[in-house]
């Protein structure tokens, strides 16, 4: 079965650069969601959207801004990387609008590295 | 505050013998209950979910939960560990009526001894 695709796998990055992460929900999955786990933490909610108008947001940097697209994939762009931007990315996407009680499948996740 | 409570972050079993990892969560209404598993660099897979029913429900690689409203706890179990199930193990909830996002439990991760 067709799982979340994330890429890159892997990024490094410069502090002040900008980063761009994209997400690949599962086919005819309409919602997206993205979560930041520093080290040795447990995920955290950034933001989601659904059908492409962004839904709900959570403790997301003013320097970081997401979209959904058209097709929808979703993009993370993080802008003025900090050290303590250096962690492991998640995308989930879940269907039919991401009812509480739908299930969210979650993506292998991005490593960030801000040296 | 609302909040999920892991409060056992570390938890070492032999092979073979029984486990129980334990969350409780503070909210006001019963939220929708998740357990997801991460081994290490890897992404996030759920185990099981409770929403309403049966308290017991049955998840995937031999593993249950329990919901109890009285404790407002969702503990998960497994009758015998196998080396394999060792990752961490995360604890989440959905708030009912506020937003699809999910809100973890500090993990708690599983070592097991051979």
């Amino acid at each position: 079965a067709a799982g979340v695709i994330q890429s890159p796998r892997h990024l490094i990055k410069e502090k002040r650069e900008t980063a761009t992460l994209k997400c690949y929900p599962i086919p005819r999955h309409d919602t997206v969601y993205w979560y930041q786990q520093g080290p040795g933490q447990d995920p955290q909610f950034l933001i989601s959207f659904y059908e492409k108008m962004q839904s709900d947001k959570g403790s997301i940097p003013d320097r970081f801004s997401a979209q959904q697209f058209s097709d929808y994939h979703s993009e993370l762009n993080m802008s003025s990387l900090e050290l303590g931007d250096s962690a492991l990315y998640f995308c989930a996407s879940s269907p039919r609008g991401g009812g509480g009680s739908d299930t969210q499948y979650f993506g292998p996740g991005t490593r960030l590295t801000v040296l | 505050a609302q909040s999920v409570t892991q409060p056992d972050i570390h938890i070492t079993v032999s092979e073979g013998a029984s486990l129980e990892l334990r969350c409780n969560y503070s909210y006001g209404a019963t939220p929708y209950l998740f357990w997801y598993v991460q081994s290490p660099g890897q992404g996030l897979q759920l185990l099981l979910k409770y929403f309403s029913g049966d308290t017991l429900v049955q998840g995937i690689k031999g593993f249950e939960a329990e919901f109890k409203r009285s404790q407002s706890s969702f503990n998960l179990r497994k009758p015998s560990v196998h080396w394999s199930d060792a990752a961490e193990y995360f604890c989440a909830v959905v708030r009912t009526g506020g937003g699809n996002k999910l809100t973890f439990g500090t993990g708690t991760q599983l070592k097991v001894e051979l």
